[in-house]
């Protein structure tokens, strides 16, 4: 099936240090979500996004939608232990209520306390 | 606030045999799904349903069947399991047009 290109696919950082990371698509998405998945858990949503351009923030995460609808990113600052896990970006098509998401296969972050 | 919860957290299954996933959600969210997420593969969807009574399927529903018969609970049924079903499957709701709530997830392995 369809799926997003997430890169990085892993990445190790100091403790402080900010993250950025990103998702991109030969589609136009209409929405664009963000979640964080910790070890032996479901994804817990972070950000969403609905409209190109916007620019979303969760405390220390900030989310953008890209201006083509074919991209995302999402920043992490002054990183923490516990921002340690899989951040997964999804891709939303279509109307009504079959709107499937498209998955990206996840960035698995580390970070050194 | 329980949210949504996913029976039983492991199971190991014998190829052949049948078992039911359960899912329960106290949100009364219309919208709920199953995934399943095997490495390097993502999130898969496997059926979903968008009300009471009302079920259909996503990306990858052979040998899987659903019914809804209330909107708190949405299991999911694997006839016979085969050794590739071996994964991890989660129970999701909708918020708006957002998958907002997950289950804690179920592991699944087939012998």
């Amino acid at each position: 099936g369809q799926q997003l290109n997430q890169s990085p696919q892993s990445m190790f950082i100091q403790e402080g240090e900010d993250v950025s990371m990103n998702c991109t698509s030969s589609s136009i998405f209409n929405t664009w979500l963000w979640y964080k998945q910790d070890p032996g858990e479901g994804p817990v949503l972070l950000i969403a996004l609905y409209k190109a351009g916007e620019l979303t923030s969760n405390g220390r995460l900030t989310a953008q939608f890209g201006i083509t609808r074919k991209d995302s990113f999402l920043n992490i600052s002054a990183s923490i232990p516990s921002d340690v896990g899989i951040y997964f970006c999804a891709g939303q098509l279509d109307a009504g209520n079959n709107r499937k998401l498209i998955w990206g296969l996840g960035t698995s972050l580390a970070v050194n306390p | 606030n329980a949210g949504v919860t996913q029976t039983p957290k492991f199971q190991v299954l014998k190829t052949g045999q049948s078992m039911t996933l359960q899912c329960a959600q106290d949100m009364n969210h219309e919208y709920m799904s199953w995934y399943r997420q095997d490495p390097g593969m993502g999130l898969r969807l496997i059926h979903y349903s968008v009300g009471a009574g009302i079920t259909d399927q996503g990306e990858v529903p052979n040998g899987y069947n659903v019914s809804r018969s209330t909107t708190e609970d949405f299991p999911l049924r694997l006839l016979s399991a085969a050794p590739s079903q071996t994964s991890v499957y989660f129970c999701a709701t909708r918020q708006g047009w957002t998958e907002a709530f997950f289950g804690q997830g179920t592991r699944l392995t087939v012998v």
